[in-house]
């Protein structure tokens, strides 16, 4: 099966800190989306890219097809911001969903 | 705003007991998913639906099965719970593959 690869898989900074957490990917996706899971688990849709970047308030994503890596930004760091990212590659021909899940990235700020 | 809505946020049952969890979303989506989350795994597939009364299988739907007799609604059903079912369940929703994927809270599942 395709895999998706997230580093760290654990992350603490101090509020402010300019955070960058990465996903690298296989050949042959449509798309990868960046999701945000709280503790108590409801799962949040950040951003679906499919090339280039987007930009949400203090969260930025980007993606490089050719290197089949993206990376997810939190710019000026918040405790609220801690939380599990998780990112999801779509792949061409995939199964049911299409979907397949990094383990996520554990990430702590510190007031 | 989207709205997937879970049913059940925490439930403890008994080993053999049939459990149903429930969710509905409120926008029209086509597709609707069930995934389960343990420490260590990340998500994985366990249904999936893209009409009313089609499924699919995931990668793990061995012990489940599922019902979506109107659109909103999607139901995974545990025939006979086993405490190896213990987890958190997901349910999820989107227009289709390629579009914004939307989640529910969540069910935490307890088997003993």
């Amino acid at each position: 099966k395709n895999e998706v690869e997230q580093s760290p898989q654990n992350l603490t900074a101090q509020e402010g800190e300019f955070i960058t957490i990465n996903c690298s990917y296989s050949v042959g996706i449509s798309a990868l989306h960046w999701l945000q899971q709280h503790p108590g688990g409801g799962i949040v849709s950040l951003f679906m890219l499919s090339s280039g970047k987007k930009k949400h308030g203090r969260l930025i994503a980007t993606i490089n097809i050719q290197e089949k890596h993206s990376s997810l930004h939190i710019t000026a760091s918040h405790p609220r911001d801690s939380a599990v990212y998780i990112c999801a590659a779509l792949y061409s021909g995939g199964g049911a969903d299409g979907l397949t899940f990094g383990k996520g990235t554990h990430l702590i700020i510190q007031p | 705003d989207v709205k997937v809505t879970q049913s059940s946020r925490y439930l403890v049952k008994r080993t053999g007991e049939k459990v149903f969890l429930e969710c509905v979303q409120d926008m029209d989506h086509e597709n609707m998913f069930w995934y389960r989350q343990d420490p260590g795994l990340g998500l994985r597939l366990i249904y999936f639906s893209y009409d009313v009364k089609m499924k699919e299988k995931g990668d793990i739907p061995e012990g489940y099965s599922v019902s979506r007799e109107k659109k909103e609604r999607f139901s995974l059903i545990l025939e006979s719970a086993s405490t190896n079912q213990t987890s958190m369940y997901l349910c999820a929703s989107s227009w289709g593959q390629g579009y914004t994927i939307y989640f529910g809270e969540g069910s935490w599942l307890t088997v003993v």
